[in-house]
C-alpha cells in the first residue's frame, strides 16, 4: 500500500525558533498534500492543501507567514513553523493524495509530528 | 451541529466482544474513512468506502448513503484495539479539492 512518512516524528525547539517538518510519499508521486494539526483530544484540523508546484491555500485564521508550506517535488512537502511559540506546541499531520488518483479523493496519511515548544 | 457525528464519544469494552461505532453525517459525499489513531499515534486509514461494506480481518464497515450513516465493527475485540476511531467523509460539494471533514473520534479501550 502507499505510504507517507514524516521526519522528525518530534521535535522540541525553544522559543523563537523554527521547525521545518518534512513529508514524504515512498512509493508514489504526491499531486497535493495536506496539513494538518491535532490539539490533545481534539480531531484533526485542516492547515492548508499544498499543490505540487503551486501555493498553498491555507484554511482560514492560518497564518501563511508563519506557517511556511512547500511542495516543491511531487514526492516531498515541508512545513516550517517559523519562530515558533509554546501555543504551537500541537502533533502535526500530513496526507498524500496520489498523482492520478482514482478514486480522486483517496488519501494516506503519515505518522505525524509532535512539536513541542519550550 | 457537526456535519459528522459520531456515537459512542467513549467506549469501553471487554477483550472479546463484538463493537460498533457509528458515524451520522449531514452532507451528500462522495466517500468515508475510517481512521485509526492510537495514543500519542498517527493516522491510519482502515477502509474508504462509498457504498456497502468492507471487511478487513476482525474488521467491518457498512455504509448505508440514503440514510447517511455508516458503522465500524470490531469483532473479538483485543486489547491492541484501543484506539480513537475517526470517521471522515468527502463532501461533494468539494469538487476536485475534496476535503475531509472528520468526526470527534470515539475513543475505544478493551479491557482484558
Amino acid at each position: 500500500g502507499a505510504v507517507v512518512s514524516q521526519h522528525p516524528s518530534w521535535v522540541i525547539c525553544k522559543s523563537g525558533t523554527s521547525v521545518k517538518i518534512e513529508c514524504r510519499s515512498l512509493d508514489f508521486q504526491a499531486t497535493t498534500m495536506f496539513w494538518y494539526r491535532q490539539f490533545p483530544k481534539q480531531s484533526l484540523m485542516l492547515m492548508a492543501t499544498s499543490n505540487e508546484g503551486s501555493k498553498a491555500t491555507y484554511e482560514q485564521g492560518v497564518e501563511k507567514d508563519k506557517f511556511l508550506i512547500n511542495h516543491a517535488s511531487l514526492t516531498l512537502s515541508t512545513l516550517t513553523v517559523t519562530s515558533a511559540h509554546p501555543e504551537d506546541s500541537s502533533f502535526y499531520i500530513c496526507s498524500a493524495r496520489a498523482q492520478g488518483a482514482n478514486p480522486l479523493y483517496e488519501q494516506y496519511f503519515g505518522p505525524g509530528t509532535r512539536l513541542t515548544v519550550t | 451541529k457537526n456535519e459528522v457525528e459520531q456515537s459512542p464519544q467513549n467506549l469501553t469494552a471487554q477483550e472479546g466482544e463484538f463493537i460498533t461505532i457509528n458515524c451520522s453525517y449531514s452532507v451528500g459525499i462522495s466517500a468515508l474513512h475510517w481512521l485509526q489513531q492510537h495514543p500519542g499515534g498517527g493516522i491510519v486509514s482502515l477502509f474508504m468506502l462509498s457504498s456497502g461494506k468492507k471487511k478487513h480481518g476482525r474488521l467491518i464497515a457498512t455504509i448505508n448513503i440514503q440514510e447517511k450513516h455508516s458503522s465500524l465493527h470490531i469483532t473479538a475485540s483485543h486489547p491492541r484495539d484501543s484506539a480513537v476511531y475517526i470517521c471522515a467523509v468527502y463532501p461533494i460539494y468539494g469538487g476536485a479539492t475534496n476535503k475531509l471533514i472528520f468526526g470527534t473520534g470515539t475513543l475505544l479501550a478493551v479491557q482484558p
